[in-house]
């Protein structure tokens, strides 16, 4: 079955610090990756997402490539801030278009703390 | 507010009473999805429906659990005879009909379940 595996957390940085969040997957075909953040007592915020090898991903200085290669989609971003503090979930869709689209596998989440 | 709308919030209920969650996915939006998430821990499938019809349930969803999407538009999720182990958040999402512009999930902010 399909899975996805997140880098073991929680990661605390401080402010303008480099950030990376590892994921890899597990699926059959070619399923769609997605990045989702929760801020605390919140639901999930799409934060970025790509349907095809090699896309990039972007939103709110965070970047992830679909690297099918190596079967992983990190979570990038090059100067965090305070505000970026929160829970990061990575996730895969089975397919862009087939009937299980949205039937998401998740990620066991990340915890980010950043200090000022 | 266009977004996806769950409500109660949050509920507080004691073993063996039964609780309905409400969800109000965005408008025209065809295909409407729940998941379940408990604390420190990545969201999980339950259902989801196309229109009014249930296409999917996990094994996840017992015989407790029931839900219903009558006109295709809102959807209840009902637990009958709560169990402590049922506590969690319970969340819902939306996304239009797969195609170009079918491959976004939104997640509403879910529904806090306390069983006591």
């Amino acid at each position: 079955g399909n899975s996805v595996t997140q880098m073991e957390g929680p990661v605390t940085l401080s402010e303008e610090a480099f950030l990376t969040i590892n994921c890899t997957y597990t699926a059959t075909g070619y399923p769609s990756l997605f990045w989702y953040v929760q801020y605390p007592g919140e639901g999930l915020q799409l934060l970025l997402k790509a349907t095809k090898a090699d896309d990039k991903g972007s939103n709110k200085g965070f970047e992830a490539t679909y690297r099918k290669e190596t079967t992983s989609f990190h979570l990038e971003k090059g100067s965090v801030q305070v505000s970026d503090s929160a829970v990061y979930f990575c996730a895969l869709s089975p397919n862009a278009g087939g009937t299980s689209y949205g039937k998401l596998t998740f990620g066991q989440g990340t915890i980010l703390t950043v200090h000022p | 507010d266009t977004g996806v709308s769950q409500n109660p919030r949050h509920k507080i209920t004691k073993r063996g009473q039964n609780v309905t969650f409400r969800c109000d996915p965005i408008s025209e939006h065809n295909r409407l999805y729940w998941y379940r998430q408990t604390l420190g821990q990545g969201p999980e499938f339950l259902t989801y429906f196309q229109n009014e019809a249930q296409l999917e349930k996990s094994r996840l969803l017992s015989d407790r659990f029931s839900a219903e999407r009558p006109k295709g538009s809102f959807s209840t999720l009902e637990i009958q005879r709560t169990e402590q182990g049922d506590s969690a958040m319970y969340l819902c999402a939306s996304s239009p009909r797969t195609g170009r512009f079918g491959n976004t999930i939104y997640f509403g902010e879910g529904s806090w379940l306390t069983v006591v």
